[in-house]
């Protein structure tokens, strides 16, 4: 069975552009999450979407927003794109939301804002 | 206030022997699940060991356990007879179970780097 995929692999953008992460979790799984990880730290929780609605947010600004798909497929968009968000963006998938269900990661997308 | 520390920014060790990579963790939630992850240099996050706030025992997979000391919030890995592909980056990570606002999703420390010498 395929894992965790992500599209794509890498990304470059200039300041002030918008970009689109994608990301498909195991097949059966409905829950995805979004980390970013910034260089030299540990991931930093997003988003959760399960059934497709928005189950948990983390501290992140507005320019961050996402959707989950009827096929539980998920988008990640940042808005006015910063230096900062220059980051690896890691999906994960559980069964289900919440706690006690294992996450699942994707090989990340590599995103650099010029 | 930190929720995952790990204070080995990097670590060596020679191949063959053991090391002890530490984490400490800090929560008021009753119920939690610390987990440990390998994050190799191509960027995914492996899952290598789980231990739960209410497990009475040490979790053990294969070369990796987790030394659980719940009175003093520490949840430090060992890996015995290293390998070379040990190298790698290796991350604490706290799930708060009740909490709302996480949702039950990963906090995670901010890695010891592993290096091990042939």
């Amino acid at each position: 069975d395929a894992g965790v995929t992500q599209s794509p692999t890498h990304l470059i953008k200039t300041r002030g552009q918008h970009v689109t992460l994608r990301c498909s979790p195991i097949s059966g799984h409905k829950s995805v999450s979004w980390y970013q990880q910034v260089l030299g730290q540990g991931p930093q929780f997003i988003f959760q979407y399960y059934e497709k609605e928005e189950r948990g947010r983390g501290n992140f600004p507005d320019r961050f927003s996402a959707r989950q798909f009827p096929n539980y497929s998920s988008e990640l968009n940042v808005n006015a794109l910063l230096l900062g968000d220059s980051a690896l963006y890691l999906c994960a998938s559980s069964l289900y939301g919440g706690a006690g269900n294992e996450q699942f990661f994707g090989p990340g997308t590599r995103l650099t804002v010029l | 206030a930190q929720k995952i520390t790990q204070t080995q920014p990097g670590m060596f060790v020679q191949e063959k022997e053991a090391v002890t990579l530490d984490c400490t963790y800090d929560t008021s939630d009753p119920s939690y699940g610390l987990f440990w992850y390998k994050q190799p240099s191509s960027g995914e996050m492996i899952f290598l060991i789980y231990q739960g706030s209410y497990d009475q025992q040490n979790a053990t997979e294969g070369r990796y356990s987790l030394n659980f000391q719940k009175a003093r919030k520490s949840a430090n890995l060992v890996i015995s007879a290293s390998q070379l592909g040990d190298s790698a980056m290796y991350f604490c990570a706290m799930r708060e179970d009740n909490y709302g606002g996480s949702q039950g999703n990963l906090i995670f420390g901010k890695g010891t780097k592993l290096s091990v010498k042939p």
